[in-house]
């Protein structure tokens, strides 16, 4: 069973249209995470949720906006896509339970923007 | 200043021998500290984790830990080819941080 699964694998899609990417984890954790990993494959965390609760909101546009209907489901949907979105988006989610935080991947979203 | 610091390489090593990989970070109140492997075209993939002082030996891996030098290594010993891969050091305290990675490249 995969413990972080995102869909879909690829996205190749046009300036100015939406995208939705979706996150489920079957691990229990209690945060799940988007990082965007850009061409020189810097891993950068753009959110964070705990328990449905948003509590990181790095410095990501308005047009990004996560949803979390339920702990186990972490969704990323993208309005008026840019060029410079292209990357690979990864979700992933971890026990958070003091200290720990140690994080399991999905195997990522490679966005395509032309 | 960036929050983790990493030489990017390629860290170039020949079979069997031992790679050392380096890692910096900025945040005093850091408690967690992780080493993940990320082949090419694949997700991030935890090898190793350590909290306290010290060393921390996993098989052919050995992760040390100084928090008043602030810093975290990785020991991989008898490189493989195998291990050719971009190693990623994070730091956590309530959200993990990624530094950019070393590439390291084991050549037979």
């Amino acid at each position: 069973d995969t413990a972080v699964s995102q869909t879909p694998k690829y996205l190749v899609t046009q300036m100015g249209n939406d995208k939705s990417i979706k996150c489920e984890q079957n691990l229990g954790h209690d945060t799940m995470y988007w990082y965007k990993q850009d061409s020189k494959k810097f891993l950068k965390i753009m959110f964070s949720y705990n328990n449905k609760e948003l509590i990181i909101n790095e410095t990501v546009p308005n047009r990004f906006s996560p949803k979390s209907p339920d702990k186990a489901h972490l969704n990323l949907h993208i309005n008026s896509l840019e060029l410079g979105d292209s990357a690979v988006y990864f979700c992933a989610s971890s026990q958070n339970r003091g200290r720990d935080t140690e994080a399991f991947f999905g195997q990522g979203t490679r966005l395509t923007v032309v | 200043q960036k929050e983790v610091e990493q030489n990017s390489g390629p860290l170039s090593v020949p079979e069997g021998a031992i790679a050392s990989l380096n890692c910096t970070y900025s945040d005093r109140v850091s408690q967690s500290f992780f080493w993940y492997r990320q082949y090419s075209g694949k997700s991030p993939e935890l090898i190793m984790s350590i909290y306290s002082n010290g060393d921390k030996e996993d098989g052919r891996f050995t992760a040390q830990l100084n928090k008043a030098s602030q810093y975290v290594s990785l020991l991989i010993r008898d490189s493989q080819p195998s291990d050719s891969a971009t190693y990623l050091c994070a730091v956590g305290y309530n959200k993990l941080i990624f530094g950019a990675g070393t590439r390291l490249a084991v050549h037979p």
